[in-house]
Order: structure tokens, then sequence, then C-alpha cells
């Protein structure tokens, strides 16, 4: 079965201090992505990677970082998180009609 | 103009309803079409994929893309509460990236 774990699934932080966001996929595929989901803004892509030490910005990488070491594992990395940052955060392995979304990360920065 | 439009509702029905859900979009590079389902607190699940202009059924579920008029429906059938979810329309071609319309919230009521 298709699987995108994430962890942690709830975080609540404080403005500052770095945090990172894990994600694994046991698809074997070589397409990974990151999106926040807003009220109002919908899903927004981060960052996105199509291989291994491949990864592209997507449409709101400000204030993010992502590595690609492993084709399983795709972090989020917030160096310095603020609270524009506080958000509903997914994981996607796959692209087009074999995507799928982990469960969700749900950050809150103070 | 966005790249996709999608009325966020909410939209509210009686159980047995043909429910009709839309997204116009506006890059002509777009060639597939998605659909996803978001459960409250879940990730986002592939509901429907079509490419090109067309229709797709697959049980009480019937997407419709016009590419003409940049005009794409979702249709669900015989609506259960078990459909009350977000919808969301993805349109993706031309690059690698996916972009998501903002999502219908779609309560089926028994």
């Amino acid at each position: 079965e298709a699987q995108v774990t994430q962890n942690p699934r709830y975080l609540i932080t404080v403005t500052g201090k770095k945090l990172t966001v894990t994600c694994s996929q046991n698809m074997n595929h070589e397409y990974m992505s990151w999106y926040r989901q807003d009220p109002g803004l919908g899903l927004r892509q981060i960052y996105y990677s199509m291989n291994v030490e491949v990864t592209d910005k997507g449409d709101v990488p400000e204030g993010y970082k992502v590595s690609r070491k492993e084709k399983r594992n795709f972090p989020l990395i917030l160096e310095s998180p603020s609270p524009n940052q506080t958000s509903l955060y997914f994981c996607a392995g796959g692209f087009g009609d074999t995507q799928y979304f982990g469960p969700g990360t749900r950050l809150t920065v103070l | 103009q966005k790249e996709v439009e999608q009325d966020p509702g909410p939209l509210s029905v009686p159980e047995g309803a043909i429910v009709s859900l839309n997204c116009t979009y506006s890059n002509s590079a777009f060639q597939y079409f998605m659909w996803y389902r978001q459960y409250s607190r879940k990730g986002p699940e592939l509901l429907m994929y079509t490419y090109s202009s067309g229709n797709k059924e697959d049980g009480r579920f019937t997407a419709q893309v016009d590419k003409s008029s940049k005009y794409i429906s979702l249709f669900i059938r015989d609506s259960q509460p078990s459909d009350s979810a977000t919808y969301l329309c993805a349109p993706q071609g031309g690059s690698e990236k996916l972009v998501f319309g903002k999502g219908t919230k779609l309560t089926v009521n028994p």
C-alpha cells in the first residue's frame, strides 16, 4: 500500500527555533513535494524534488529549506520559523495520478 | 488572472442530490486534470484523473473537461453523507508543478 508518513503531526514552537519536519514515502517515486494549506489560500507548493539531490522552488519557498539525500526521504527545514509560517503542511510522494499525500503536520509558531 | 479559480462554497445539499463542482483555469498548457477529495483533518486523496477534453466516469463520480472554455467539472450522483468533504481541482501540464484550486467544501445532509 502506497504510504507517505510525516512527523511530527502537531508541533508548537517559538519564533526563531529551528525545526525539521520529516517525510518518508514507500513508493520508490522520484518526485516528492511539500505544500502548505491555509484558509482562503488553498494548497500552495513550497518545494519539490524530481530526484535525489534535485530540488526546486515552488510557489512559496521563502523561509524554507529542503534536502533530498535519499529517494524515500524529503525533510522540510525551517531555519528560523516565524508566526506567518503557522500552517498545515503536507508532504506528497509521486506525481499526477500517482501522487499520495501524507496526513499533514499542523505547525504553530508563537 | 489566477491560474485556477474554484468557488469555495460552502455547498450544502440533501442526501441523494446531484452535486456539481466546477473550476476554471487560464493556462492553456494544462493537459491533465485531477480532482482530490480532502476529509477534515486528513491529507488530500486523488479522486479522479482525466487527460485532455472529455468525460470520465467512476461509479457515482463523473469528471468533465472542456478545454475550449477552460472549464472542469466534477459531478456526484446520488450524493451520500460520506461524500461530505472539501473537493480540490488540480490541473497540470507544461511544467512539473501542480496547481490546486482553493477547494469547495461540500456537506451532504442525511
